[in-house]
């Protein structure tokens, strides 16, 4: 069975600094990872979508990367803002056999920006 | 496109009673998933959809919870008898055929009450 941790599972940080999230998973017969953001009391909006057979993407300030023989991904925010502060979630998509596939998240990294 | 539309936003309700939770996946989309949120638990897959056929309900947390996908646009999740243990956010996703190369696209969520 698919496990993904992430860690840590709060941190808080100055504005200004670069910082970086950590995502592993147990099974590395992934086909993709995706990194969400999670404002309270909102939906889940998609950030970075990162292929098996790619290492990283970029956008903007963030850039992902994963190394998926090791099951690990990590999440880079540079220059970070009050406006980043959200909850973050590593979500991998596993098959389970013909067209059938599960996304399985970690339970988040809650960042606070602070001013 | 609107993206993935959930309703009611929030629904509060007395134990015992039925709920409907409904979900308008993006045109065009195969998959369709209902994704349930707590705090202890985080993200929990409850159910899949391709093509509009259940592919696996194995996360449906017993016989009181049901969910039908008429056709390509909509989808339910009804809850009865409702039971205060089911309070969390209730959340659909869709994404394209063969959803590793697009990943996913998440509704806003219901957020449900069980009083």
């Amino acid at each position: 069975k698919q496990e993904v941790t992430q860690i840590p599972a709060a941190l808080s940080v100055p504005e200004g600094e670069n910082l970086v999230l950590n995502c592993s998973f147990t099974d590395s017969a992934i086909y993709n990872l995706q990194w969400f953001r999670q404002d309270p009391g909102k939906g889940l909006t998609s950030l970075l979508l990162i292929q098996s057979s790619q290492r990283e993407q970029t956008s903007g300030r963030l850039n992902a990367s994963l190394d998926k023989s090791s099951g690990r991904s990590t999440l880079y925010i540079a220059a970070s803002q009050p406006g980043d502060s959200a909850t973050y979630l590593c979500a991998v998509t596993v098959g389970s056999g013909g067209s059938n596939y599960k996304l399985t998240f970690g339970k988040g990294t809650l960042l606070t920006v602070n001013p | 496109d609107a993206g993935v539309i959930q309703s009611p936003r929030h629904e509060v309700t007395e134990m015992g009673q039925e709920v409907t939770l409904r979900c308008k996946p993006i045109s065009g989309h195969d998959y369709l998933f209902w994704y349930r949120q707590t705090m202890m638990r985080g993200l929990e897959l409850l159910i899949y959809f391709n093509n509009n056929v259940p592919i696996d309900d194995s996360g449906m947390p017993e016989d009181r919870f049901s969910a039908k996908m008429p056709n390509a646009s909509f989808s339910t999740l009804k809850i009865q008898p409702s039971e205060p243990r089911d309070s969390a956010v209730y959340f659909c996703a869709s994404s394209l055929q063969e959803p590793p190369n697009y990943g996913y696209t998440f509704g806003s969520g219901t957020r449900l009450t069980v009083v």
